[in-house]
């Protein structure tokens, strides 16, 4: 079964610039999560999606980020524009049921961000 | 808050030493998982608790959840360079939502 893939792996930019990142989750899984990891840290829920909705955005900097999930499927988070303190790894995670204590996810490789 | 609170934030040891790294919350909570992501890698699920006082076993692994379910261990026995990483720990935020995750604790093991 092939896992969820994120591309690019790695982007540098510099600050006030934009960005993009792909996820493509596993078949089948109707959840779909963005993390955010800043170096030394544990990962950080930005947004989550439920199929084509989002479930919970509470800790998506809006002003500057953006995330969507066409047909349900693949997901694109957007920076635009980007900071300093933007510079982590971007994790995607998907998972098949949305149910309470049977939460597992499954995690990208993660696209590592630098902004200088 | 639902903060975890994670212990140590570093351990390097030498092959073939036992270790016990910690998991604490302030709160309860219903269920805990236990994550290790490797360089350039995203986390990978090990572990989830869910009955106070259970523990569980993943071959060198043992996994404790507190009897109060606000507390968890993770031990490795004899370890390996094969085990080196950061060991996270987690909790839904709500029933079915996303995961809060401690900072972790990176474990490297010297051969």
């Amino acid at each position: 079964e092939a896992g969820v893939a994120q591309s690019p792996r790695y982007k540098i930019i510099e600050k006030r610039q934009s960005v993009a990142f792909w996820c493509n989750p596993i078949s089948g899984h109707a959840t779909l999560y963005w993390y955010q990891q800043i170096l030394g840290q544990g990962p950080k829920l930005l947004i989550q999606f439920q199929n084509n909705g989002v479930v919970d955005d509470s800790q998506l900097p809006k002003d500057r980020f953006s995330a969507e999930r066409l047909k349900g499927v693949d997901s694109t988070l957007k920076i635009q524009p980007a900071k300093l303190e933007d510079s982590a790894v971007y994790l995607c995670a998907s998972s098949l049921v949305w149910l309470a204590g049977e939460n597992e996810q499954f995690f990208g490789p993660g696209t590592r961000l630098t902004v200088l | 808050t639902q903060l975890l609170e994670q212990s140590p934030q570093f351990l390097s040891i030498q092959e073939g030493e036992n270790l016990t790294v910690y998991c604490n919350s302030s709160s309860v909570f219903s269920s805990l998982q236990w994550y290790r992501q490797e360089p350039g890698e995203g986390p990978v699920l090990l572990v989830t608790v869910v009955t106070g006082g259970e523990v569980k076993k993943l071959k060198r692994l043992t996994f404790q959840f507190g009897d109060a379910r606000k507390d968890s261990s993770l031990h490795i026995t004899a370890a390996q360079p094969g085990d080196t990483g950061l060991y996270l720990c987690a909790r839904e935020a709500q029933a079915g939502t996303a995961l809060i995750f401690g900072k972790g604790t990176t474990l490297s093991v010297s051969s």
